[in-house]
């Protein structure tokens, strides 16, 4: 099955405890991308890649890193979290470009 | 720089009701033109795109039409059903690959 797989799904961390969250896409897509979603604001793009080793920030990347190591996957690093990024975040990806994306089921994020 | 804007919710319709939930854009260029649709405790589907102006996208009822002259891309059904219950959102892309997403309609359709 098609399909963007993201871990954990609940996340409740302490401020300054490093965490990766995991995206992971069996679809051979180029195109990934973190979101993070917030009442009243929509999604807001974080990170995103092109490809391999091809990463480019979004709206708001400050606070977060990323890294595309392999085509599959797309980790999104908190070195030191703070409180204002509890949120909940979505991986997408697509064939090609931010086109027809697909979502992952979102990891709901907070940071005590 | 590129922004969506969409109009606020929420909007409670009764099964069957007319639905537009508007959304209009700035954007340098041609950009292209999305719907997505989060239901309760999922990620974003696509609901219908446009690439250009003019297009009509649809799906499963839905339509929107990129009009350039007015930087809009409404959507519309002509009769909703309980099961559209969702938060809508209208987005953008360009060639600068980056992805603008408006703040999302939530819609509740009541029986």
């Amino acid at each position: 099955e098609a399909q963007v797989t993201q871990n954990p799904r609940y996340l409740i961390t302490v401020t300054g405890k490093k965490l990766t969250v995991t995206c992971s896409q069996n679809m051979n897509h180029e195109y990934m991308s973190w979101y993070r979603q917030d009442p009243g604001l929509g999604l807001r793009q974080i990170y995103y890649s092109m490809n391999v080793e091809v990463t480019d920030k979004g709206d708001v990347p400050e606070g977060y890193k990323v890294s595309r190591k392999e085509k599959r996957n797309f980790p999104l690093i908190l070195e030191s979290p703070s409180p204002n990024q509890t949120s909940l975040y979505f991986c997408a990806s697509s064939l090609s470009g931010p086109d027809t994306q697909y979502f992952g089921p979102g990891t709901r994020l907070t940071v005590l | 720089g590129n922004s969506v804007t969409q109009m606020e919710g929420p909007v409670t319709l009764s099964e069957e009701a007319f639905l537009t939930i508007n959304c209009t854009y700035t954007a340098t260029g041609y950009p292209s033109l999305f719907w997505y649709v989060q239901y309760p405790g999922e990620g974003l589907q696509l609901l219908l795109k446009a690439t250009k102006a003019d297009d009509k996208g649809s799906n499963k009822g839905f339509e929107a039409t990129y009009r350039k002259e007015t930087t809009s891309f409404h959507l519309e059904k002509g009769s909703v059903q309980v099961s559209d219950s969702a938060v809508y959102f209208c987005a953008l892309s360009d060639r600068s690959n980056d992805m603008r997403f408006g703040a999302g309609t939530r819609l509740t359709v009541k029986p």
